[in-house]
This record gives C-alpha cells, sequence and structure tokens, in this order.
C-alpha cells in the first residue's frame, strides 16, 4: 500500500518570500507523484507531475517540485510567492504498475496562506 | 472544452434518505473516479471505472455505497440510507492518460 505525508498542515508567509511545502511518500512499488491545488471555493487543478525523466519538474506558474527517491520525498517549493497563490496543496501518488494503478492517494492537504 | 462536471452541486438531506450524485465527464476519457474530501479525513478513493473492466470498489466505505457508469460515459454514486458521517464534498475525476485526472467541482453533501 501507498501513504502519504505532509509534515505542514499550515504554511504561512509573506508575499515574495521563498515557499517548501514538504511531502514523504512511502511505497512498496514504484509511483507516480503529482501535486494538486485547490483555490478557495475551487476544483482541484494538477499543479505538476512525475512520471519518469528529469527528478525536477516544474509548473507553468513558478512552482516546482524535485523527486528524491533515496529519500522518498517530493517537495514543492517556488523562489517567490504572489498573494494568488494563497490555496491548499495536495501531494498525492499512485502506484506505477498493475492493480489499481490509477486511484490517487492523497496526502492530508497544506494550506498556504500568503500575506502582504 | 468541457471539462468535467457534477450535479448537483449542493444537496442537503435527512438521515435514512438515499441520494444520487450525477458526474460527467470530459468526452473520450476512458476512466473515471470517485473521491470523497472531508474535514476529518482529507481526500479518500472510492471507486474507479476503466473503460469495460470491472470497477475497482475497493475504497467504497459501506455496502450502503455504490456506483454505476453507463454506456463508458455518465456515471451515478448512489448513497443510500445516509448518515451524518456521510456529509462530504464527492469529486469525480477523469482520464484519458492513466494517471493524469482532471476533477470536476464536486458535489457538497450534508445530511441532517
Amino acid at each position: 500500500a501507498q501513504s502519504v505525508t505532509q509534515l505542514d498542515s499550515q504554511v504561512p508567509v509573506f508575499e515574495e518570500a521563498p515557499v517548501e511545502l514538504r511531502c514523504n511518500y512511502s511505497s512498496s512499488v514504484s509511483v507516480y507523484l503529482f501535486w494538486y491545488v485547490q483555490y478557495p471555493n475551487q476544483g482541484l487543478q494538477l499543479l505538476l507531475k512525475y512520471l519518469s525523466g528529469s527528478t525536477l519538474v516544474e509548473s507553468i506558474n513558478g512552482f516546482e517540485a524535485e523527486f528524491n527517491k533515496s529519500q522518498t520525498s517530493f517537495h514543492l517549493r517556488k523562489p517567490s510567492v504572489h498573494i494568488s497563490d494563497t490555496a491548499e496543496y495536495f501531494c498525492a501518488v499512485t502506484r506505477r504498475y498493475g492493480g489499481s494503478q490509477g486511484n490517487l492517494i492523497f496526502g492530508k492537504g497544506t494550506k498556504l496562506s500568503v500575506k502582504p | 472544452g468541457a471539462g468535467v462536471s457534477q450535479s448537483p452541486s449542493n444537496k442537503v438531506t435527512e438521515k435514512g434518505k438515499d441520494v444520487e450524485l450525477r458526474c460527467d465527464p470530459i468526452s473520450g476519457h476512458t476512466a473515471l473516479y470517485w473521491y470523497r474530501q472531508s474535514l476529518g479525513q482529507g481526500l479518500e478513493f472510492l471507486i474507479y471505472f476503466q473503460g469495460n473492466s470491472a470497477p475497482d470498489k475497493s475504497g467504497l466505505p459501506s455496502d450502503r455505497f455504490s456506483a454505476e457508469r453507463t454506456g463508458g460515459s455518465v456515471s451515478t454514486l448512489t448513497i443510500q440510507r445516509t448518515q451524518q458521517e456521510d456529509s462530504a464534498v464527492y469529486l469525480c475525476a477523469s482520464s484519458l492518460v492513466d494517471n493524469e485526472q482532471f476533477f470536476g467541482p464536486g458535489t457538497r453533501l450534508t445530511v441532517l
């Protein structure tokens, strides 16, 4: 079975400061990794994903995440946040092969609050 | 193009009643998923349909929950004899490639 741990339930930061949202996973098989974002009163949107290849993946709005297999981590970072980044961020995994490979296992979420 | 749509957006029901929640996936997506988002449990997988294969029901919390997908497209999640602990936002997602899921806006279910 897989599990995902997001170490911080809430992260308050000031605008233009850097931020890191931490995610660790546990799995006995290879996984795909995802970050989803949920803006206030909106649905879940895919932010970025790691399937294979380069361990550093980027989103169109300046976020990046690095897959670290040895530390089983997939932390999300942004060098300078904006007020509009205020949202809840969910880390998720799914198995790469076999069985119910499609369903996502989510972490509990991290609420990022960006203050002026 | 159109995204995943869900109806109703909000549903208030009395304990013991049955409810049906509907999901319209993105056209052509072969996989469809139901999840539940609640304050206490976070985001939980419920059920997964892939093409004409038998659904993966491993996430359904009890036999009061069931789902069907007609014609490989629209899906209905049914909760029988609703309980207060069923109150949550029910999310539907669909995918073409089996690891990138697109989510609908959800149905907020409140059981009084």
